[in-house]
């Protein structure tokens, strides 16, 4: 029974650059949350969607991110134009859809930019 | 900002309970309280939650006061693969955010 996936566990990108993140939730969890981790501090909520559709993005930082969980397929963290500032741990979790089910999070994706 | 008080860091002898206390005194009655930790470098693991009745699974047991305002993780036996930092995390049973909040934590290490 194979938990939160994301790939990769390592990416390094050059200032400008875009960076994609990909999380596949837990087989028969619907909702699917991202999360970061910038160094030597706590995780902060960024998005949350469900199937085709963004529930909370009130974490989101307003410009460069962006996120879709489509129909098929991983959901998808993506960077534009990448900054120093960027540097962190992007943590995926995901839920099922009933209420108080507990959200699993991934290994994440640490993401370097020279 | 998160909605619960924890120390910053215990210690605990391994083979011992671990007793990780957490402060939600503005808890309402419709949030759950919830435990995960992070060992260093992976993704949080989830490890209980529970709304007003004490809980416990193969994990840990977790004791909620009465009137909610506080509740205690307990790993009865404590290894060495125990030495994380432990998040506690109230969160609405239904009608809020679905995010998860999460403080400092206590930073628990296990002693051998």
């Amino acid at each position: 029974n194979a938990g939160v996936m994301q790939n990769p566990r390592h990416l390094v990108r050059r200032r400008g650059q875009e960076a994609r993140l990909r999380c596949s939730p837990m087989k028969g969890h619907s909702h699917v949350y991202w999360y970061r981790q910038l160094p030597e501090e706590g995780l902060k909520f960024m998005v949350y969607l469900q199937k085709e559709n963004i529930i909370d993005e009130s974490g989101m930082p307003k410009e460069r991110f962006s996120a879709e969980f489509p129909k098929e397929g991983p959901s998808i963290l993506r960077i534009q134009q990448v900054v120093r500032g960027d540097s962190a741990a992007y943590f995926c979790a995901s839920s099922q859809a009933h209420s108080n089910q507990p959200q699993h999070f991934g290994d994440g994706t640490r993401l370097s930019i020279l | 900002d998160a909605k619960t008080t924890q120390p910053t860091s215990m210690d605990c002898a391994e083979g011992r309970a671990a007793n990780l206390p957490c402060n939600h005194s503005t808890i309402s009655g419709n949030e759950y309280v919830y435990w995960y930790r992070q060992i260093h470098s992976q993704g949080p693991q989830y490890i209980i939650h529970g709304l007003k009745n004490n809980e416990t699974n193969e994990m840990a047991s977790l004791i909620i006061t009465e009137d909610r305002k506080s509740s205690t993780l307990i790993l009865p036996h404590a290894t060495l693969r125990d030495t994380a930092v432990y998040y506690c995390i109230v969160r609405p049973t239904q009608g809020g955010s679905e995010k998860l909040v999460f403080g400092k934590g206590t930073k628990l290490t296990v002693n051998p």
